[in-house]
């Protein structure tokens, strides 16, 4: 158990609809980042979260948003849902703002959505 | 610059065997290279990573060998067991930089 939670497991919607992703990071880290995985596409990155505060935007499209809360979970919003949007949704985090041996992410078990 | 690029897509080793996968960058300011594991269902789970500074790191079965000048790495499995089956990904990042850059992932099955 990497002690990242993400929630929910599984959501199926519908093209044009909003829905939002939850993550809890592990106690103690800062930083939170939001990955998203598909088939034929592997890992991109979204977005990073440090403390509260944005820190890096990667392939994040702008029906996505995010932000991250004072007690440190992260919401990750996304609208008007099209059915390439459809995939896994991971959230990380680690203790400090970057990546490195000392400051390892870990991930959630992920978020797989499914819009029809 | 940003790219990482991991080979085979997939791999089918016999059990005991040695599972090697390879990756590749361009980027030279990168200088941290960790392998992610991951079972179907699952995220992805940090295996072993390394820094430029060292040729080889081993931890139990598994070894990251690095050849800073040929600016390639590779996860070498020993004894691969079946469970071991799982999608690995390499990655890297450079310091100073708040995102990993992963490879497009190696699904790895191994026979009994």
């Amino acid at each position: 158990d990497s002690g990242v939670t993400q929630t929910p497991k599984h959501l199926i919607t519908a093209t044009g609809q909003r829905v939002t992703l939850r993550c809890s990071p592990r106690s103690g880290d800062l930083s939170v980042y939001w990955y998203q995985q598909s088939l034929d596409q592997g890992l991109q990155f979204l977005i990073q979260y440090y403390n509260g505060e944005e820190r890096a935007k990667g392939n994040i499209l702008e029906r996505f948003s995010a932000q991250q809360f004072p007690d440190l979970h992260s919401e990750l919003n996304l609208s008007s849902l099209e059915l390439g949007d459809s995939a896994l949704y991971f959230c990380a985090s680690s203790v400090r703002e970057g990546a490195g041996l000392g400051s390892p992410l870990h991930f959630g078990n992920g978020t797989r959505l499914t819009v029809t | 610059q940003q790219q990482v690029k991991q080979s085979p897509q997939s791999l089918i080793v016999q059990k005991g065997g040695i599972s090697i996968i390879n990756c590749a960058y361009e980027n030279t300011a990168f200088d941290y290279f960790p392998w992610y594991q991951q079972f179907p269902g699952k995220g992805p789970a940090l295996l072993i990573a390394i820094r430029p500074d060292v040729s080889e790191k081993k931890e139990g079965r598994f070894t990251i060998s690095f050849n800073k000048s040929a600016k390639q790495f590779s996860l070498h499995i020993m004894d691969s067991q079946p469970g071991d089956s799982a999608t690995y990904f390499c990655a890297a990042s450079r310091l100073g930089a708040q995102k990993l850059v992963f490879g497009q992932g190696t699904r790895l099955t191994i026979n009994p």
